[in-house]
């Protein structure tokens, strides 16, 4: 199969930073990808990766390990509005489809 | 806002019923994307068109199906509705299709039966 794990929850605390993982299995990789969706919203794009190492982007960054079949997000400055679901989301070449992980509730506490 | 619409926002039937859920792509953008996210399976692929042509196909049910027109926008009919099919459709696009492209995702229709 084409797993992808991520923590189900996860609880901040405003101005702090977080990292919410994901590991997948790594047959077929072609690229990982993190959204970031509101209850009842559109996922929206926050980052890819294809390559290994570290993307920055403002207050997000995400990194990716091939070999490990690992990535994560990594939040700063963490805001209230920071509260959503995160979603890990592998590019497999079997099938040409994007498999999505079942997303992190991240909540953020003053 | 992704630049991708997707009709109606809100759907409301009953169990044996059809319905058609219809999406316009990002101006460009050539690949459609359908999705389904229910509370306990999370985002699931659906199926996807290129420029008019089944690229890719997910977990779709016989009862769905779904195509993309020449002026690049999709539908995706649902028959027989069960309740089970009560979901979030989301509709994305992006330019070509490939590994590398973003997918940029339109506001959804949420679907209930009854």
């Amino acid at each position: 199969g084409q797993n992808i794990d991520q923590p189900t929850e996860m609880t901040a605390t405003e101005g702090a930073i977080v990292q919410i993982n994901c590991t997948y299995q790594t047959s077929g990789f072609n690229g990982l990808f993190w959204y970031q969706q509101h209850a009842g919203e559109a996922p929206t794009f926050l980052s890819y990766n294809v390559l290994d190492g570290l993307e920055e982007k403002g207050r997000f960054s995400s990194f990716l390990s091939r070999s490990k079949g690992y990535s994560y997000l990594l939040l700063k400055e963490l805001q209230m509005k920071d509260s959503a679901s995160y979603l890990c989301a592998v590019f497999y070449n079997q099938g040409g489809k994007l498999i999505f992980g079942q997303g992190t509730e991240l909540s953020v506490k003053p | 806002d992704s630049g991708v619409t997707q009709t109606p926002k809100h759907l409301i039937t009953a169990t044996g019923q059809r319905v058609t859920l219809r999406c316009s792509p990002r101006s460009g953008d050539l690949s459609v994307y359908w999705y389904q996210q229910s509370l306990d399976q999370g985002l699931q692929f659906l199926i996807q068109y290129y420029n008019g042509e089944e690229r890719a196909k997910g977990n779709i049910l016989e009862r769905f199906s779904a195509q993309q027109f020449p002026d690049l926008h999709s539908e995706l009919n649902l028959s027989s509705l069960e309740l089970g099919d009560s979901a979030l459709y989301f509709c994305a696009s992006s330019v070509a299709g490939g590994g590398a492209d973003t997918q940029y995702f339109g506001p959804g229709t949420r679907l209930t039966v009854l």
